[in-house]
């Protein structure tokens, strides 16, 4: 089970976002980071707990390894108001929304 | 670019079969190292795991949904598809093709079809 927080993060541009996932037993580093967009499908963010997928800006960054686990917005830009999610197997955590 | 598409009907009756299909374009689905697959999302909610198939054809399937799901690639074709039997309005969901690939033991996902909606109602 991975269990997000918070649920919202209100926040607004240039500002730093710090979204949290917890898993309930130890996964070491096998966590992915998904973005999602109003009306679109998922996009990968990052793999192996810190490793940027394909196209991924240096402002999104993982960290975290056997339980706890973050992922990092440096500074927003507009478009990464979004819904994250992370992953591990088959899991998909209950999501954060960051709102402006 | 590999790109994905799904196919097929919006809307499906209570005990029917849900069937779709996704069109790979751009890519080959026989290269090995991918896994092809679906996840599905029910309104405003999170992300569920469907299942996956592999190009030597081993499949997996989500434990919920195994006694009901069939998923197969059609080489020829160059598309893989996803049959699910006896639908309830549960099965209400926009349904995701997608491939995912395989990293120190976990599977990520990172090719997304732009999803296609499948309401189940008489």
């Amino acid at each position: 089970v991975l269990t997000q927080s918070p649920a919202t993060l209100s926040l607004s541009p240039g500002e730093r976002a710090t979204l949290s996932c917890r898993a309930s037993q130890n996964v070491n580093s096998l966590l992915g980071w998904y973005q999602q967009k109003r009306g679109r499908a998922p996009r990968l963010l990052i793999y192996d707990a810190s490793k940027r997928a394909t196209g991924i800006p240096a402002r999104f960054s993982g960290s975290g390894s056997g339980t706890d686990f973050t992922l990092t917005i440096s500074s927003l830009e507009p478009e990464d108001f979004a819904v994250y999610y992370c992953q591990q197997g088959a899991a998909f955590g209950g999501g954060t929304k960051v709102e402006i | 670019q590999v790109q994905l598409q799904e196919s097929g009907p919006g809307l499906v009756k209570p005990s029917q079969t849900l069937s779709l299909t996704c069109t790979v374009s751009g890519g080959s689905i026989s290269r090995g190292g991918y896994y092809w697959g679906w996840i599905r999302q029910h309104p405003g909610e999170t992300l569920e795991w469907i299942g996956y198939i592999y190009y030597s054809g081993s499949t997996y399937y989500s434990p919920s949904l195994k006694s009901r799901l069939t998923i197969s690639l059609v080489m020829s074709e160059n598309h893989f598809s996803l049959k699910l039997t006896s639908v309830t309005a549960a099965d209400t969901a926009i349904y995701y093709c997608t491939r995912a690939f395989l990293y120190g033991g976990n599977y990520y996902f990172d090719l997304w079809g732009q999803g296609t909606l499948v309401t189940v109602s008489s």
